[in-house]
Parts: structure tokens; sequence; C-alpha cells
């Protein structure tokens, strides 16, 4: 079946730095690729989704890109904030419709 | 508009209960989606529910079971509750079969 392989499992970065999170899948007729953010306490939060037409997306400080023939897409975070300190979820839709997602990203911002 | 709602936050209950988790989606969804989050497993797909019928299923034993109402409400029911059903049940509201938004979850611990 569909596997989503996510990296790194934790990061740190300081204040204003860029954070990067990758993932690969291994369904090559996949067509959308959700980000999700989870803080403590809480569901996942969509923070943005790229469809297989599109190599790259962008919201704020936010950016996904997509490569179809390698298989992988990344979630860029630019201008670090403690506030951006949660866990990220890659997902992948499935064959049934359903998301399957990485075991996730625990991001920790340093003030 | 009203986010996914779900009922309860947190139940408590032992082994051999069973346990009935209730999901509100966003008004105009059609689309409810369950999904089990587990610090081992990470987040699971359990089944899918559009217009009151099942629609897909993920790999889970028949002690996990769900319905769906005429208003779209969802309910999932866990019978005879083991120790590894100890988890976070996620409700996914969706219009279409990919941007997926999540309610806050139901925390179940079995004892």
């Amino acid at each position: 079946g569909e596997n989503v392989e996510q990296h790194p499992s934790t990061l740190s970065v300081q204040e204003g730095d860029s954070a990067v999170i990758k993932c690969t899948y291994s369904d090559s007729a996949s067509n959308y690729f959700p980000w999700y953010k989870q803080e403590l306490g809480k569901g996942p939060q969509l923070i943005i989704d790229i469809r297989s037409n599109v190599g790259e997306k962008k919201d704020q400080r936010i950016a996904v890109t997509l490569n179809k023939t390698a298989k992988h897409f990344s979630l860029h975070i630019t201008e670090t904030q403690p506030e951006d300190s949660a866990v990220y979820f890659c997902a992948v839709e499935g064959s049934q419709g359903n998301l399957i997602f990485g075991k996730g990203t625990k991001l920790s911002v340093k003030p | 508009k009203a986010g996914v709602t779900q009922t309860p936050r947190y139940l408590i209950k032992t082994r051999g209960q069973q346990v009935t988790l209730s999901c509100s989606p966003i008004s105009g969804h059609r689309s409810v989606s369950w999904y089990q989050q587990t610090p081992g497993q990470g987040l699971q797909f359990l089944f899918e529910y559009f217009s009151e019928t099942q629609r897909n299923k993920g790999n889970f034993p028949g002690r996990f079971s769900g319905r769906q109402f005429s208003n779209s409400r969802s309910e999932m029911n866990v019978s005879t509750l083991e120790l590894g059903d100890s988890a976070l049940y996620l409700c996914a509201s969706h219009q279409f079969a990919d941007t997926q938004y999540f309610g806050p979850g139901t925390r179940l611990t079995v004892l």
C-alpha cells in the first residue's frame, strides 16, 4: 500500500531561521498533498496543500514544493516564530480518497 | 461557519466495555472521515461516510464501526474495548474528496 516517509522527526531552530520538512511517498498516482499543524491538545489544522499540477505554492511565510518525478514534497517555513512550534504532518491522498500521513515532525522554535 | 465538533472530548473506559463517539461536520459538508492517532502508529484511517453510506474503510477490526445520519452527523462505535484502543480519535469533515478539516478529537483512555 501507499507509504509516506517524513523527515526529520524533530527539528529545532532559532527564531527567524527557516525550517524545512521533507516527505517522500510511494504511489505515483497520488495527486493531493496537504500539510497539517497540530498543537498540543488540538486536532490537526490544514496549513497548506498542493495538487499534482502545481510545483510550488506559497502562503505568506509557508511554502510547499512538489517533485512528482522523484515522489517527494517539502514544507518550507521562513522567518520562524515561537508560535510555529508544533507537530507538522505531511499527508498524501490514498487510492480510496483517504489521507495517509507521515509520522510527524516536532518543530521547536527557540526565542 | 462553525468548525468540526466532537463529543465527548475525553472518555475513560475499562476493558470489555463499548464506547460511542460523535462528530458534527462543518455545515454543508456531507463527508466525514475518522482517524485514530496513537504515538506508535501515528494517524491511521478508520472509515469514511458520505450521504449515510460507508464509502471507504481502513484496516481495523470489526469492533470498530460507524454510521452517519441524514444531517451528516456521524458516530463511531468501538465494542469490547482493549487497552490498545487508547488513542485520540479524530473526525474530519470534507465537502470534496480531498480537503479535510479536523475536529479537536476525543481522547479515549482504556483501563
